[in-house]
């Protein structure tokens, strides 16, 4: 257990339906990174958030995609109209501005049938 | 952050040294190299990392060549929860977001 934390574990939802998944990183870290690994690849970066201000969006990260860190504690990753290509592991990652390692969740497996 | 390119597989005999490769021939001097590793169903997890000098710690062992193109992240005992996929990252240490690219790394599988 890495102290970060992701809800649900996993989620099946039928296509053209709205998923949200929670990230809830260590307390202290004010960095916080999603990232989307599919079958057989490594994870891919979505975006990245310093305390409550996103500061970079992967092109990967379509205007169905929409994340949020209200109070810069916990973050949320939305998914409109979900695809069957939206099927993925979603891992949340969180930092601390001194460390150079990031932690990860263990993350949320989507699958869209 | 210069691209990175490991073995698809590798095995090893549990309680044996596992020495897994990566080449990065076009980092640049302010670039690190990083290793995680992902057991089946877990998100990754931070191993070592390094600049030019050899690291060690309660995990693993990290040899950078003096070229610093290529690297090799040592298991002194590798135990069966040793397997996983280990992925090697070049990036610079503090970029404005310091996000990780992974590749596809390297299956590592230790055998009884």
């Amino acid at each position: 257990d890495t102290g970060v934390s992701q809800d649900p574990r996993h989620k099946i939802t039928k296509r053209g339906q709205n998923v949200t998944f929670r990230c809830d990183p260590i307390s202290e870290h004010n960095r916080l990174y999603w990232y989307r690994q599919t079958l057989g690849q490594g994870p891919e970066f979505l975006t990245y958030f310093q305390n409550e201000a996103q500061l970079e969006k992967s092109r990967l990260l379509s205007d169905r995609f929409s994340a949020e860190r209200p109070k810069g504690s916990f973050s949320t990753l939305e998914i409109q109209r979900t695809e069957q290509g939206d099927s993925a592991m979603y891992l949340c990652a969180s930092r601390d501005g001194l460390s150079y390692e990031q932690y990860f969740g263990p993350g949320t497996r989507l699958t869209v049938t | 952050d210069a691209k990175t390119t490991q073995p698809t597989s590798m095995d090893c005999a549990e309680g044996r040294a596992a020495n897994l490769p990566c080449n990065h021939s076009t980092i640049s001097g302010n670039e690190y190299v990083y290793w995680y590793r992902q057991i089946h169903s877990q998100g990754p997890q931070y191993i070592i990392h390094g600049l030019k000098n050899n690291e060690t710690n309660e995990m693993a062992s990290l040899i950078i060549t003096e070229d610093r193109k290529s690297s090799t992240l040592i298991l002194p005992h590798a135990t069966l929860r040793d397997t996983a996929v280990y992925y090697c990252i070049v990036r610079v240490a503090s970029g404005a977001n310091s996000m990780l690219t992974f590749g596809k790394g390297i299956t590592l599988s230790v055998r009884p």
